[in-house]
């Protein structure tokens, strides 16, 4: 069966600070990946998916980047944090045009 | 990007009742998924139910049912028999192509 892994579950890091998270896939292959943000209280923003090995499309421009070094591989990463980018980071991936199956999150405060 | 609406932030059932969350969405593509996604305390996505959009039969699982209105781009979820274990938030999700968008949410308690 597939199983996703994403971590870590908490983070704390100051301003200024870069930042990765990592997310993988098990069980499947060439699974569409995303990673998304929820903002305390908020929905859930589509930050960047990927259809393949080195292929990321973004969907919001921010201070975030994603890569995708391996077919079930999907990065998160950020070379400065800033305040804002504090949130709850879910990753999630999909066997294309059937439901997301989404990781257990990762909770990052930027202080 | 396609963009999905839930009008209500925030809804209230009575334990056994029956409550409709609403959700519509823009989109000019004529193949796509819609989804019910619960987000309990823990915070793990659920999914709750799927609609396709080329079935007209609305999607059914147990205790929860959706009104899929194709031309009015509308997709509501009903609950019934509500339980103690339905509160949560719960997004609608649109799926065309590779990017899957989702709802602000709705918040739903329920009461004994």
């Amino acid at each position: 069966s597939q199983t996703i892994h994403q971590w870590p579950a908490t983070l704390v890091q100051p301003v200024g600070s870069p930042l990765s998270l990592e997310c993988t896939v098990e069980g499947t292959s060439n699974p569409n990946l995303y990673w998304y943000r929820q903002a305390a209280g908020r929905g859930l923003q589509l930050l960047f998916y990927s259809v393949g090995i080195g292929q990321i499309s973004s969907e919001v421009p921010q201070n975030l980047s994603a890569s995708r070094p391996q077919d079930r591989q999907f990065i998160l990463s950020s070379k400065k944090l800033l305040l804002s980018d504090s949130g709850f980071y879910l990753c999630a991936w999909s066997p294309r045009t059937i439901e997301a199956f989404f990781g257990q999150g990762t909770r990052l405060t930027v202080v | 990007a396609q963009t999905v609406t839930q009008s209500q932030p925030e809804m209230s059932v009575q334990e056994a009742e029956t409550v409709t969350l609403s959700c519509t969405y823009d989109t000019s593509e004529s193949d796509y998924y819609l989804f019910w996604y619960k987000q309990p305390p823990s915070r793990q996505m659920i999914l709750v139910i799927r609609q396709e959009a080329y079935k007209q039969q609305n999607a059914t699982e147990n205790r929860f049912s959706v009104n899929f209105q194709k031309a009015a781009k509308s997709f509501s979820l009903k609950i019934s028999d509500s339980q103690l274990g339905d509160a949560a938030m719960y997004f609608c999700a649109y799926l065309s192509g590779y990017a899957l968008n989702f709802g602000k949410g709705t918040s739903l308690l329920v009461t004994p």
